[in-house]
C-alpha cells in the first residue's frame, strides 16, 4: 500500500530534550515536506527537500532540523524542543512534477513540558 | 507567495442541508488548487483538485468544487450533508511559478464543518 508513515504517533517530552520524529515514503517521492498545524493557524511548512541532499526551510524553520539521506526518508529534529513547539505535525510527499499532489502522513502529535 | 483564505473557521449545517465552504485565493500563474479534509485524528486526505482542466471538479464523498478564475474562488459544495462529513476541511493553492517555490502548497487556516442531526 502506497503510504506515508511517522513516528512517533504521539509523543510527550520535556524542555530541551533532543527528539526525533521519522517519516518514510514507499511511493519513490523525490519531493518531501514537513509541516506544523496549529489552531487557526492552519498548516505551515517547516521545510522541504526537493531531492536526496537538497533541504531548504519554509515558514518557520526555527528551532527544527532536517535531513535527507536517503530518498524515502526524512526525519525532523528538534535539538531543544520548547513548549512552543507543541503542536500537530504532519510529513508530506509527492512527485517532483505533475499537479503537486501531496500525500500526508496520520500526524504526529507532539507535547513539550 | 501565495495566500489562500478561508471564509469561516466554523460552519455547521443540519444534516440534509446543503453545505458551502469559501476559498479564495491569490496567485499571479493559473494555479492548482486542492481541499483536503481531515477526520479527527487522522491525516489530510484528498477531497478534490483543479487542474486546468474542467472547472467543475468532482471529488470523493459527493462533493465538488468550482473554479471561478474571474472571483479567484474554489469554493466547496455538497447538495446534502451527512453526519460523516463532520471534519476540518482545508483549501491549498499549488506555486505554480518560477524559482525555487515551483510547486509548493500553501494552505488556508481551514473550517471546521459541524453536522447536527
Amino acid at each position: 500500500e502506497a503510504q506515508v508513515t511517522q513516528n512517533p504517533r504521539y509523543l510527550i517530552t520535556v524542555t530541551g530534550k533532543k527528539l526525533t520524529v521519522t517519516c518514510s515514503q514507499n511511493m519513490n517521492h523525490e519531493y518531501m515536506s514537513w509541516y506544523r498545524q496549529d489552531p487557526g493557524l492552519g498548516l505551515r511548512q517547516i521545510y522541504y527537500s526537493m531531492n536526496v541532499e537538497v533541504t531548504d526551510k519554509g515558514d518557520v524553520p526555527e528551532g527544527y532540523k532536517v535531513s535527507r539521506k536517503e530518498k524515502r526518508n526524512f526525519p525532523l529534529i528538534l535539538e531543544s524542543p520548547s513548549p512552543n513547539q507543541t503542536s500537530l505535525y504532519f510529513c508530506a510527499s509527492r512527485t517532483s512534477g505533475g499537479t503537486y499532489e501531496q500525500y500526508f502522513g496520520p500526524g504526529t502529535r507532539l507535547t513539550v513540558t | 507567495a501565495q495566500s489562500v483564505t478561508q471564509l469561516g473557521s466554523h460552519v455547521s449545517v443540519s444534516e440534509g442541508a446543503l453545505v458551502l465552504l469559501r476559498c479564495n485565493y491569490s496567485s499571479s500563474v493559473p494555479p492548482y488548487l486542492f481541499w483536503y479534509v481531515q477526520y479527527p485524528n487522522q491525516g489530510l486526505q484528498l477531497l478534490l483538485k483543479y487542474t486546468s482542466a474542467a472547472t467543475l471538479v468532482k471529488g470523493i464523498n459527493g462533493f465538488e468544487a468550482e473554479f471561478k478564475k474571474s472571483e479567484t474562488s474554489f469554493h466547496l459544495t455538497k447538495p446534502s450533508a451527512h453526519m460523516s462529513d463532520a471534519a476540518e476541511y482545508f483549501c491549498a493553492v499549488s506555486d505554480n511559478g518560477r524559482g525555487s517555490t515551483l510547486g509548493r502548497l500553501y494552505f488556508g487556516r481551514g473550517t471546521q464543518l459541524t453536522v447536527w442531526p
